[in-house]
């Protein structure tokens, strides 16, 4: 059974850096043809790409975000993180790790977690 | 890069067909054959219900079929249910290696 499950800070402070973890299950992240990346969605908006990065290293970002994106995987646990750097209010919202590439699209999604960007 | 355009809403009665349209540029949507749908029920994580322009994932209802003409794709829903009633992004591939999402619509079973 494959499933992906985020974990990370629920609040954030503006300025600060956000770091989040998806640990993957059924599945490995070295796994030829496997992707695994984050999408996000502000309470009451559309989806948004962030990231992804593939089995050999491979790493693509969102072009709006990517100077303050960076995306990593650590095949030892089994997990990729996204740290966001310097966050801001705008960027508040359930934050979905995904599995999947950018041609086929996501074919499992984490259950998301809530990110909240406040003083 | 922009947004992919969905109209906001759709509506239709049970048993009825309805098509939400995905309208983006020869840079995405119109250059690949790569356009993929989600739903998205409320509180839930979306799911993937067509990939590839045209195909279902297993366990997706062949009720729910994509096309593509130019620089538009479409997800139309036959012999609409309650239970389909959510909001539906559509997704492409891009020509700087990279994805895109529409801005969703609603749809809505009277």
């Amino acid at each position: 059974q494959i499933t992906l499950k985020e974990s990370g800070p629920t609040l954030v402070n503006p300025t600060q850096t956000l770091t989040l973890t998806c640990t993957l299950s059924g599945f490995s992240v070295t796994t030829s043809g496997v992707g695994v990346g984050w999408v996000r969605q502000p309470p009451g908006k559309a989806l948004e790409w962030l990231a992804l990065i593939y089995w050999y290293d491979d790493k693509h970002y969102s072009p709006s975000l990517q100077n303050r994106l960076t995306i990593t995987k650590d095949t030892s646990k089994n997990q990729v993180v996204l740290t966001m750097t310097n966050v801001d209010p705008v960027d508040t919202a359930t934050y979905y790790c995904v599995r999947g590439t950018l041609q086929g699209g996501f074919d499992y999604w984490g259950q998301g977690t809530l990110v909240t960007v406040s003083s | 890069q922009s947004a992919l355009t969905q109209p906001a809403s759709v509506s239709g009665s049970p048993g009825q067909s309805i098509t939400i349209s995905c309208t983006g540029a020869s840079s995405d949507v119109g250059g690949y054959n790569y356009v993929s749908w989600y739903q998205q029920h409320p509180g839930k994580a979306p799911k993937l219900m067509i990939y590839d322009v045209s195909n279902r994932p297993s366990g997706v209802p062949d009720r729910f079929s994509g096309s593509k003409s130019g620089n538009t794709a479409s997800l139309t829903v036959s012999g609409l249910q309650a239970e389909d009633e959510a909001d539906y992004y559509c997704g492409s591939y891009t020509s700087s290696n990279t994805l895109v999402f529409g801005g969703g619509t609603k749809l809505t079973v009277l």
